[in-house]
C-alpha cells in the first residue's frame, strides 16, 4: 500500500535551517507527483512546494519562494524540502502528499506529517 | 491566486441528519475541485475530486456537486466518524493550488 513517511522536523531558531525528508513506498514514485503541504497549529492547509517527476521543474508558494528548495531522488524514492531563513510563521506540520494522477495537483495519499517549530 | 471561501465555519448537526457544506471560489475553477476530511491529529483524507467523483473507499453518503464557483459537499446521514473538519481545494489554476479555510462539523 502507498506509504509516505516524513522526517526531519524539530525546533529551530528564526533564521535557521532544516531539511525535511519524505520516504515513499508502495507506488511508482518516479512516475507520480509528490508535493509538500503545511498546516500551522490550529489553522488550515497551505500548499508549499512541488517538483516535476524528473526533478527539472520546481513550484513554490510565494510565502516560501527564495527560502525553500524542493527536490527529489527517484533512485531512493525520496522527496526533500530544504528550508532556509526560517521565520516564526513557518511553524507548522509539514505533510508530503501524492497526487492521485500525475499533474492532477490534488492528493489521495498523505504522510502523517512532521512538526517544524521556529522559535527563539 | 484563487481564493476559496467555505461556509459555515462551524456546523452543528445531529447524528443521522444531513449536513451541507459550501465552498465558493473567487473565480471559476470549472469542476477542478476536491474535498478532504481531516480528523484531529491526522492527515487529510481525499473524499471527492472533479467536484463530484468519490475517491476510492469513500462511502456513498458523501456526495459533491457544483461547478464554476459554487460547490457543495453533502453528507446524507451523519455517522459518528464523520465529525471532523472539511476542506475544499481548487486545482484549476496553479500554482498555487488553494484550500478553503475549513468547516468544522460538530455533533449537535
Amino acid at each position: 500500500q502507498v506509504q509516505l513517511v516524513e522526517s526531519g522536523g524539530g525546533v529551530v531558531q528564526p533564521g535557521g535551517s532544516l531539511r525535511l525528508s519524505c520516504a515513499a513506498s508502495g507506488f511508482a514514485f518516479s512516475s507520480d507527483g509528490v508535493q509538500w503541504v503545511r498546516q500551522a497549529p490550529g489553522k488550515g492547509l497551505e500548499w508549499v512546494a512541488g517538483v516535476a517527476r524528473d526533478g527539472s521543474i520546481h513550484f513554490y508558494a510565494d510565502s516560501v519562494k527564495g527560502r525553500f528548495t524542493v527536490s527529489r531522488d527517484n533512485s531512493r524514492n525520496m522527496l526533500f524540502l530544504q528550508m532556509n531563513s526560517l521565520r516564526t510563521d513557518d511553524t507548522a506540520v509539514y505533510f508530503c502528499a501524492r497526487e492521485l494522477r500525475h499533474d492532477s495537483w490534488f492528493f489521495d495519499s498523505w504522510g502523517q506529517g512532521t512538526l517544524v517549530t521556529v522559535s527563539s | 491566486e484563487i481564493v476559496m471561501t467555505q461556509s459555515p465555519a462551524t456546523l452543528s448537526v445531529s447524528p443521522g441528519e444531513r449536513a451541507t457544506l459550501s465552498c465558493r471560489a473567487s473565480q471559476t475553477v470549472s469542476s477542478n475541485l476536491a474535498w478532504y476530511q481531516q480528523k484531529c491529529g491526522q492527515a487529510p483524507r481525499l473524499l471527492i475530486y472533479g467536484a463530484s467523483t468519490r475517491a476510492t473507499g469513500i462511502p456513498a453518503r458523501f456526495s459533491g456537486s457544483g461547478s464554476g464557483t459554487e460547490f457543495t459537499l453533502t453528507i446524507s446521514s451523519l455517522q459518528s466518524e464523520d465529525f471532523a473538519v472539511y476542506y475544499c481545494q481548487q486545482y484549476n489554476d496553479y500554482p498555487p493550488i488553494t484550500f478553503g479555510q475549513g468547516t468544522r462539523l460538530d455533533i449537535k
